[in-house]
């Protein structure tokens, strides 16, 4: 089956910084990949969706300056978390859909991310 | 923003019993699915039901759609301890087109003690 890859998986950094996160769809090429923030003990929230090459767009309440997404190839999206705050630590989770997919979506196995 | 409400929230049973949860959505749906989530990691696809559809099995999954009520049923039979995770259903709305949006339910936390 297809095969979605996080990195890291886990990061802890410190208030102020920037911590970048990638997607890789190992297998298939990732016309369309997905961002979802969970806290804990909570369900997925979509925060942006991204096509290759082109701009994402952002779910409503997500602050585009602040998470900023790349998907610059078929095969990688990268989430950058900027000024990072405490509440920004969240488990994100990213996913990817492309032509010839089986299932509407691929989950990698999520980042936990922590800042201190 | 959240599409839909499952039930029970959290659900503890012994192994070898049936677990059953339930969700609800509220618009029209181009299909449903269904997801696992052991702890403090991704998501695994289980199983998915289009709108057409009424009743769908895979191994012992078995997962029930009435579009009239707007609600899915996921029955897991002869439960394990392994079966211990959230289960979350996924709506991708009618709308979506071809973004294939998904909208995550709030989640069924199953704990099946041995």
């Amino acid at each position: 089956g297809a095969v979605v890859s996080q990195h890291p998986s886990w990061v802890i950094c410190k208030s102020g910084t920037s911590v970048k996160i990638e997607c890789r769809s190992l297998d298939f090429q990732a016309t369309t990949m997905f961002w979802y923030r969970q806290f804990p003990k909570q369900s997925l929230m979509l925060m942006a969706t991204s096509n290759e090459g082109s701009k994402a767009t952002y779910e409503q309440g997500v602050e585009k300056d602040k998470f900023l997404i790349n998907h610059a190839s078929l095969t990688l999206s990268t989430l950058t978390v900027t000024s990072a705050h405490p509440e920004d630590s969240s488990f994100y989770i990213c996913s990817a859909a492309g032509a010839g997919a089986t299932y509407e979506q691929y989950f990698g196995p999520g980042t936990r991310l922590t800042v201190t | 923003s959240q599409q839909g409400e499952e039930d029970p929230q959290a659900l503890s049973i012994q192994e070898g019993e049936n677990a059953t949860m339930n969700c609800s959505y509220k618009t029209s749906i181009n299909n449903l699915q269904w997801y696992r989530q052991n702890s403090g990691r991704g998501l695994v696809h289980l199983i998915l039901i289009r709108s057409n559809e009424r009743e769908k099995h895979s191994g012992r999954l078995r997962v029930t759609l009435d579009t009239s009520k707007k609600s899915s049923s996921l029955l897991i039979t002869a439960s394990r301890a392994a079966d211990t995770a959230s289960y979350f259903c996924a709506t991708r709305r009618i709308s979506s087109g071809s973004a294939r949006q998904l909208t995550f339910g709030s989640g069924t936390q199953l704990t099946v003690l041995p």
